[in-house]
């Protein structure tokens, strides 16, 4: 069956701009996970849903970042006046009911 | 002191040899340890994971947990160089809750 999509699998944009990551889960995953991983290192938590119902935002850098899932199935992340910092990948993951996490192939930012 | 900490390598392994991979986690409240591997360029995917203390074999992988001493390992059988990649280490605490991540571990299995 297909597995986790996002888009767009690379996104550039200017300092300041606003950004929209999108997230497609696998069909029937109840979790639907947001991290970032910088380059050489794991990945770090940012978000959960579970269903419509965001879970927990601690992993969220600052409030220029949020993220929706408002018909339990595909997420939006945006983040706000894009820096340069944010660059980074950044990936979604989804899980049936919480247990093992599959990945998407994730949408790479560059903030120029 | 990192959560969850791995030894970056690069663990070189001749093929055919045990490749020994260790991950260390400071929470004693942790519940699920999974192992991801990751090739240059692509997204995570799932190894295998383990909830229980002692070994899990699946394959030519198997995962020991011993959280006494909180540490997890991932034991690779009859390397092959198609299992050159980085081993990433993740734990959660409870079901539902996010994984927390080691640096990963690089591991070259050379012909």
């Amino acid at each position: 069956g297909a597995g986790v999509s996002q888009s767009p699998r690379y996104k550039v944009t200017k300092r300041g701009q606003d950004v929209a990551l999108r997230c497609d889960p696998i069909s029937g995953h109840v979790s639907l996970y947001w991290y970032r991983q910088a380059l050489g290192q794991g990945p770090e938590f940012l978000t959960y849903f579970n269903y419509e119902a965001q879970q927990d935002k601690s992993g969220l850098p600052n409030d220029r970042f949020s993220a929706e899932r408002p018909e339990g199935s595909i997420s939006t992340l945006t983040i706000q006046r894009t820096e340069q910092r944010d660059s980074a990948m950044y990936r979604c993951a989804s899980s049936l009911l919480g247990d093992e996490q599959f990945f998407g192939p994730g949408t790479r930012l560059t903030v120029l | 002191q990192k959560e969850v900490e791995q030894n970056s390598g690069p663990l070189s392994v001749p093929e055919g040899a045990i490749a020994s991979l260790n991950c260390t986690y400071s929470d004693r409240g942790s519940q699920s340890f999974f192992w991801y591997r990751q090739y240059s360029g692509k997204s995570p995917e799932l190894i295998m994971f383990i909830y229980s203390n002692g070994d899990k074999e699946d394959g030519r992988f198997t995962a020991q947990l011993n959280k006494a001493s909180q540490y997890v390992s991932l034991l690779i059988r009859d390397s092959q160089p198609s299992d050159s990649a980085t081993y990433l280490c993740a734990v959660r605490k409870a079901a539902g809750n996010k994984l927390t991540f080691g640096g990963g571990t690089r591991v070259l299995v050379k012909p």
